[in-house]
């Protein structure tokens, strides 16, 4: 069973330019989650999705950062606009609640590097 | 709103000797308490969890926890280390159900010694 999917895995943008990071959830998991982790510091929550759903966008920056997680496909984590502070590790975990998996389980993240 | 305390952030230990690494939280309801491992570069792997019965819980790689309500702590401890078990561990918190972020520590840095 594959696990969760990231892609890609390193990005490298200009200021003012979009960035557009990828998930894909572990198979069977409809469940998806997107945090960050900036340099030296911890993981920070920032939004969760369900098919086609945002469920939760509490941490998320009020502008230029969406999340979608469509019916068919990848969930997407798009920043448009990049500045130098976006500069960062992405995860996306996802969990199997339908069955009772209240864990979850993370991808091995992008990396984005802001120029 | 939980918030998670790991004390230490860096923690050496000598190859084979036992290790404690500390956490506590914060919360106003019940919740769901978990380990994390990150090695340098890639995602984090899940440990172990709490989520309900034993307070004593095992995990992968010979680590296990120990759930304190009275103390709002949830400590993970490993009898002997190996050097692979360098790495960073997050211990982290959600509130008690499905479907709930995950808030992190801030991390805690075990370097394994020869």
């Amino acid at each position: 069973n594959a696990g969760v999917m990231q892609n890609p895995r390193h990005l490298v943008r200009r200021r003012g330019q979009e960035a557009r990071l990828r998930c894909s959830p572990m198979k069977g998991h409809s469940h998806v989650y997107w945090y960050r982790q900036l340099p030296e510091e911890g993981l920070k929550f920032m939004v969760y999705l369900q098919k086609e759903n945002i469920i939760d966008e509490s941490g998320m920056p009020k502008e230029r950062f969406s999340a979608e997680f469509p019916k068919e496909g990848p969930s997407i984590l798009r920043i448009q606009q990049v500045v130098r502070g976006d500069s960062a590790a992405y995860f996306c975990a996802s969990s199997d609640l339908e069955r009772g998996g209240y864990e979850q389980y993370f991808g091995p993240g992008t990396r984005l590097t802001v120029t | 709103a939980q918030s998670v305390t790991q004390l230490d952030s860096q923690v050496p230990v000598f190859e084979e000797a036992p290790v404690e690494l500390r956490c506590n939280y914060s919360s106003s309801v019940s919740v769901y308490l978990f380990w994390y491992v990150q090695y340098p570069n890639q995602g984090l792997q899940l440990l172990l969890k709490y989520l309900s019965g034993s307070t004593l819980v095992k995990g992968i790689n010979g680590f296990e926890a120990e759930f304190n309500k009275s103390q709002t702590s949830f400590h993970l401890r490993k009898p002997s280390v190996h050097i692979s078990d360098t790495a960073e561990y997050f211990c982290a918190v959600s509130r008690a159900g499905g479907g709930n972020k995950l808030t992190f520590g801030t991390g805690t840095q075990l370097k394994v010694e020869l």
